[in-house]
């Protein structure tokens, strides 16, 4: 199985900065790479898929990169409702493991 | 507008079953993966199982293989899985979600999730 291994799990930052999460992969899953947010209590909303693709509706504050195993979320300016957790997903093989999550607090 | 609604889950002891389905609408159905992501309470994620759209196809966590078995009636629009020898460890929401492409692309649509808890 490919374990997929995030960092920070959690995160202190102020409105306004810019942070990075990281995701690394056990073994190559080229761009098979998911980012997702969930806000607490609710379902996980698709942020990024094929590591660097930003879905419809998503602001543009969001990026993705990497390729192989190593992979960067990055949120260019913190806002006030990004203060939630993110995930990362490889779907390159089944079991399609999620990373243990990012929290992010002010 | 695309809608993902699951029912099912409830209190079961130790041993028992259940069968959480999800109803789908807003998108073709049958073109899409349908997968099961379960969450335990204050954990995160956990990929649980996967079914190609025309049915042909399942995948599986080890933890669940055995147990558990995904399906879907693309007549009705309808995922189901069902859960045998429940335990302990499998008490947390589920959600039921649509890949965004045929498959293996990310998953742009969830349900909002149904609880399984498994305790006597």
């Amino acid at each position: 199985d490919i374990q997929m291994t995030q960092s920070p799990s959690s995160l202190s930052a102020s409105v306004g900065d810019r942070v990075t999460i990281t995701c690394r992969a056990s073994q190559s899953i080229r761009n098979y790479l998911n980012w997702y947010q969930q806000n607490p209590g609710k379902a996980p909303k698709l942020l990024i898929n094929a590591a660097s693709s930003l879905q419809s509706g998503v602001p543009s504050r969001f990026s993705g990169s990497g390729s192989g195993t190593d992979f960067t979320l990055t949120i260019s300016s913190l806002q006030p409702e990004d203060f939630v957790t993110y995930y990362c997903q490889q779907s390159y093989s089944n079991p399609y493991t999620f990373g243990q999550g990012t929290k992010l607090e002010i | 507008e695309v809608q993902l609604l699951e029912s099912g889950g409830a209190l079961v002891q130790p041993g028992g079953s259940l069968r959480l389905s999800c109803a789908a609408s807003g998108f073709s159905f049958s073109s899409h993966a349908m997968n099961w992501v379960r969450q335990a309470p204050g954990k995160g994620l956990e990929w649980v199982s996967m079914i190609i759209g025309n049915g042909g196809n399942t995948y599986y966590t080890d933890s669940v293989k055995g147990r558990f078995t995904i399906s879907r009636d693309n007549s009705k629009n309808t995922l189901y899985l069902q859960m045998n020898s429940l335990r302990a460890e499998d008490t947390a929401v589920y959600y039921c979600a649509k890949d965004l492409l045929s498959s293996n692309s990310g998953y742009n649509y969830w349900g909002q999730g149904t609880l399984v808890t498994v305790s006597s």
